[in-house]
């Protein structure tokens, strides 16, 4: 049974970096899914921040793409994230998930692996922004 | 705001049906068959029911379908039930710019 477990700093201040880790049991990163960071805001909907390859190729949201870093640890079977430049705005439940690429489709005689669903889920952890 | 849009809530009765929609554009929802739908209790993480518009993982009750018409995708829960009563999000693949969009989620009440 695959599982997915998120850790890091509950209160980080403002202009600082949020680094969280996920660590996943029962499946290997280097496998053939991709691993992705979701976050939800207090009472608020889900929004996708970014997700890394099993090849360690990263994908980011690109309204966050100049802050965020996402990267694997194959030693430790995790991935982890960082946000950098933290605003109140980023007040939120952080969630991370196994997330499929296994499609592919063509454009312009390209082919590509679309990022798809996310399954399992981690608990996920609230970090919240304050001084 | 949210990439794909969802009613803010939908209820019904048990043993009725209910549908929630999610339009998006041709860009994403409309484009590809890359859609997936989860439900989120309260205090819980989402849990994936519907993927790939339609198909669903082997855990979940049959109760739940998925499908899409155009630019707009659709879960419909039959058989309402009382543990049915949660958020509700869709999520697409949006291309190889934009990459993931959710919608904005659905409260589902059941009366």
């Amino acid at each position: 049974q695959v599982q997915l477990q998120e850790s890091g700093p509950g209160l980080v201040k403002p202009s600082e970096t949020l680094s969280l880790n996920c660590a996943v049991s029962g499946y290997s990163i280097s496998g053939d899914y991709s691993w992705g960071w979701v976050r939800q805001p207090p009472g608020k909907g889900l929004a996708w921040i970014g997700t890394i390859s099993h090849s360690g190729t990263p994908y980011y949201n690109p309204s966050l793409k100049s802050r965020v870093t996402i990267s694997l640890d194959t030693s430790r079977n995790q991935f982890s994230l960082r946000l950098n430049s933290v605003t109140a705005a980023d007040t939120a439940i952080y969630y991370c998930a196994r997330q499929s690429d296994r499609g592919l489709y063509y454009e312009s005689g390209t082919s590509y692996h679309p990022l798809n669903w996310f399954d399992p889920w981690g608990q996920g952890t609230l970090v919240t922004v304050s001084s | 705001q949210s990439a794909l849009t969802q009613p803010r809530s939908v209820s019904g009765s048990p043993g009725q049906s209910v549908t929630i929609s999610c339009t998006g554009t041709i860009n994403d929802v409309g484009g590809y068959p890359y859609v997936s739908w989860y439900q989120q209790h309260p205090g819980k993480a989402p849990r994936l029911i519907i993927y790939d518009v339609n198909d669903r993982p082997s855990e979940v009750p049959d109760r739940f379908s998925g499908s899409k018409s155009g630019n707009t995708a659709s879960l419909t829960i039959a058989g309402l039930q009382a543990e049915d009563e949660a958020d509700y999000y869709c999520c697409s693949y949006a291309g190889r710019y934009t990459l993931v969009v959710f919608g904005g989620g659905t409260k589902l009440t059941v009366l």
